[in-house]
């Protein structure tokens, strides 16, 4: 099946600072893709909707200017998170669609101090 | 908003025991997808469900849509440890391109 890799698997970052994630298609074009976040023992909830080559789509309740979201190519969808907190702590996860199912990344833990 | 909701939230068996997840949308829905995540892991596609009423089998999986397509049921037959995780649906609604999750099934198999 597909590949989605992602990088890096774990990060700590301090309050304040940014970091970002990237996710990767490896064995397919993907000109959309998708960013989730999971708190542990609960479900994935859609932050946005990651378009090759035009702006990305929100949902309601996600902070735009906080979650920036880059679809630079085909292949590489990247989601910076912008002066943590350590609310943002949780588990971010990426998919992308090559056909109908979605193939997710491995994840990140994103752990902010 | 559209909900998907799961029940039972938790589930823990004896190994050989059967287990059934079901899923129930708010809104009528275009197709639905079976996902499942180990502790630790990603979530990994299972199966897609299109047509009212549809059943399909996957050895001791069986899952089911619903004849108003607007629930589904995910059934394992025998379950062995290797079926621990949690299970998800994922629910798209006709004129939309997002899945939604639903809140997931944990499933606890005890050898």
């Amino acid at each position: 099946g597909a590949v989605v890799s992602q990088h890096p698997s774990r990060v700590i970052c301090k309050s304040g600072t940014s970091v970002k994630i990237e996710c990767r298609s490896l064995d397919f074009q993907a000109t959309t893709m998708f960013w989730y976040r999971q708190f542990p023992k609960q479900s994935l909830m859609l932050m946005a909707t990651s378009n090759e080559g035009s702006k990305a789509t929100y949902e309601q309740g996600v902070e735009k200017d906080k979650f920036l979201i880059n679809h630079a190519s085909l292949t590489l969808s990247t989601l910076t998170v912008t002066s943590a907190h350590p609310e943002d702590s949780s588990f971010y996860i990426c998919s992308a669609r090559p056909i109908y199912e979605q193939y997710f990344g491995p994840g990140t833990r994103l752990t902010v101090t | 908003g559209q909900q998907v909701m799961q029940i039972p939230q938790y589930q823990h068996v004896q190994e050989g025991e059967d287990f059934t997840t079901y899923c129930n949308s708010s809104t009528t829905l275009s197709n639905i997808q079976w996902y499942k995540q180990r502790p630790g892991g990603h979530p990994v596609f299972l199966i897609q469900l299109v047509k009212s009423g549809e059943v399909k089998k996957q050895k001791r999986l069986t899952f089911q849509f619903g004849e108003a397509k607007k629930n589904s049921s995910l059934h394992i037959t025998a379950t062995q440890t290797t079926d621990v995780g949690t299970y998800f649906c994922a629910a798209l609604t006709s004129g939309t391109y997002k899945y939604i999750f639903g809140t997931g099934t944990r499933l606890k198999v005890l050898a």
